[in-house]
């Protein structure tokens, strides 16, 4: 089993739709869980990020946090076709080395349509 | 702000070549790593470095080198390219101990053939 898990898409959705991501994860030390978006040839960049469990919130988007079920969300609200992208779920520990590295999905590829 | 900055960004190789992929950050990063991305595989980190003289294996270290001389650069070299290592190659860095954003350059796009 891979520490992390995200469905690869493709995702096609129309504008305006509600966007549902996730990942889950088998490694229990991992603290800090973040969202990557990635646009065609570029590098990814920092969407938003969360500590340990629960929501957090940025305009259109929500990040989500269950550790109890290894279980994270980005929730898009009111997609929009400059979200066409893909995203990439990436999280990391607290302790020791483990805290320097960042493990990443394989990213979803979303597509929203005008 | 010139920010993460790699170069070369396109570059093809035949098999058994050595090159070098720099990385040059500007914003004082004690932490820099090197990434690759394949499709179906992800991001998979190669090699990292937490500060000048400190280098440390990845997921996927084998066929490349890395040194971190000073705190601005952090070179990736493969010394015998190999088909295999065709790839996007990111560098990415960020502060430690201040917040969890890494930056990203805008990639290498490496065919070895």
């Amino acid at each position: 089993q891979k520490e992390v898990e995200q469905d690869p898409g493709p995702l096609s959705v129309p504008e305006g739709a509600i966007v549902s991501l996730n990942c889950t994860y088998s490694n229990s030390a991992f603290q800090y869980f973040m969202w990557y978006r990635q646009y065609s040839r570029k590098g990814p960049e920092l969407l938003m990020y969360t500590y340990s469990s629960g929501n957090k919130e940025d305009g259109r988007f929500t990040a989500q946090v269950d550790k109890s079920s290894k279980y994270i969300s980005l929730f898009i609200r009111d997609s929009q076709p400059s979200d066409s992208a893909t995203y990439l779920c990436a999280m990391r520990s607290n302790s020791g080395g483990s805290n320097y590295k960042l493990t990443f999905g394989k990213g979803t590829l979303l597509t929203v349509n005008p | 702000n010139a920010g993460v900055t790699q170069t070369p960004k396109f570059q093809v190789l035949k098999t058994g070549q050595s090159m070098t992929l720099q990385c040059a950050q500007d914003m004082n990063h004690e932490y820099m790593s090197w990434y690759r991305q394949d499709p179906g595989m992800g991001l998979r980190l190669i090699h990292y470095s937490v500060g000048a003289g400190i280098t440390d294996q990845g997921e996927v270290p084998n066929g490349y080198n890395v040194s971190r001389s000073t705190t601005e650069d952090f070179p990736l070299r493969l010394l015998s390219a190999a088909p295999s290592q065709t790839s996007v190659y990111f560098c990415a860095s960020r502060k430690l101990n201040s917040g969890n954003t890494i930056y990203f350059g805008e990639g290498s796009w490496l065919t070895v053939v």
